[in-house]
């Protein structure tokens, strides 16, 4: 069964720098992956995705993951943090047999001024 | 092109009394979801729905939860009775059939039961 690690349940980074949030999955299939943000009272929305095509996908607002196979990983980054994206951030596998979005915790990021 | 619509968005309510939280889908996806969100537990899947026919209720908590998909545009999430620890954010979400897995949230239903 598919599974996601998220390392790090908060991260705090200075405005500015470098964001690196980091997802590790398990998959014995090549997998689809997602990285969802979640800002303060809303819902969850997609900011890029991987289907198998390009490893490096860029998504909104400046983000964006490498998918690496030999490390299992699909971490999220950004060159230049900004307050505004101080949010939630999951991580998701899709699951093959049925399709279904298997969760990480989640990492919520905080941006110092 | 509307999103999913949850409502109500806030709700108050006493330990037992009954809750209705509602969900529109997007028009013309046939899969729709129910999560629940707290500090403790992160995002539980509840229920999921395929073309109106609940597909898959193993994360409902216990028999006070029932969800219902009438139609194609309308779900319930009904708590009778309620209980304190039910307090939390309740989101749907949809998709249609044959994408990569992309879910599509609404804005959730906050609830508190006092």
């Amino acid at each position: 069964a598919q599974s996601v690690t998220q390392l790090g349940s908060h991260v705090s980074v200075s405005e500015g720098a470098l964001v690196l949030l980091r997802c590790n999955y398990s998959s014995s299939v090549p997998p689809y992956l997602f990285w969802y943000v979640q800002y303060p009272n809303q819902g969850l929305q997609l900011l890029l995705k991987y289907t198998s095509a390009a490893t490096l996908v860029k998504g909104i607002n400046g983000f964006e993951a490498e998918f690496k196979k030999s490390e299992t990983s699909f971490h999220l980054t950004k060159p230049s943090a900004h307050m505004s994206d101080a949010a939630e951030y999951f991580c998701a596998v899709r699951e093959d047999s049925n399709y279904q979005l298997i969760w990480g915790a989640g990492t919520k990021l905080i941006i110092k001024p | 092109d509307a999103g999913v619509i949850q409502s109500p968005r806030h709700e108050v309510t006493e330990m037992g009394q009954e809750v209705t939280l509602r969900c529109k889908p997007i028009s013309g996806h046939d899969y729709l979801f129910w999560y629940r969100q707290t500090m403790m537990r992160g995002l539980e899947l509840l229920i999921y729905f395929n073309n109106n026919v609940p597909i898959d209720d193993s994360g409902m908590p216990e028999d006070r939860f029932s969800a219902k998909m009438p139609n194609a545009s309308f779900s319930t999430l009904k708590i009778q009775p309620s209980e304190p620890r039910d307090s939390a954010v309740y989101f749907c979400a949809s998709r249609p059939t044959g994408a990569t897995g992309e879910l599509f949230f609404g804005e959730g239903s906050r609830l508190t039961v006092l």
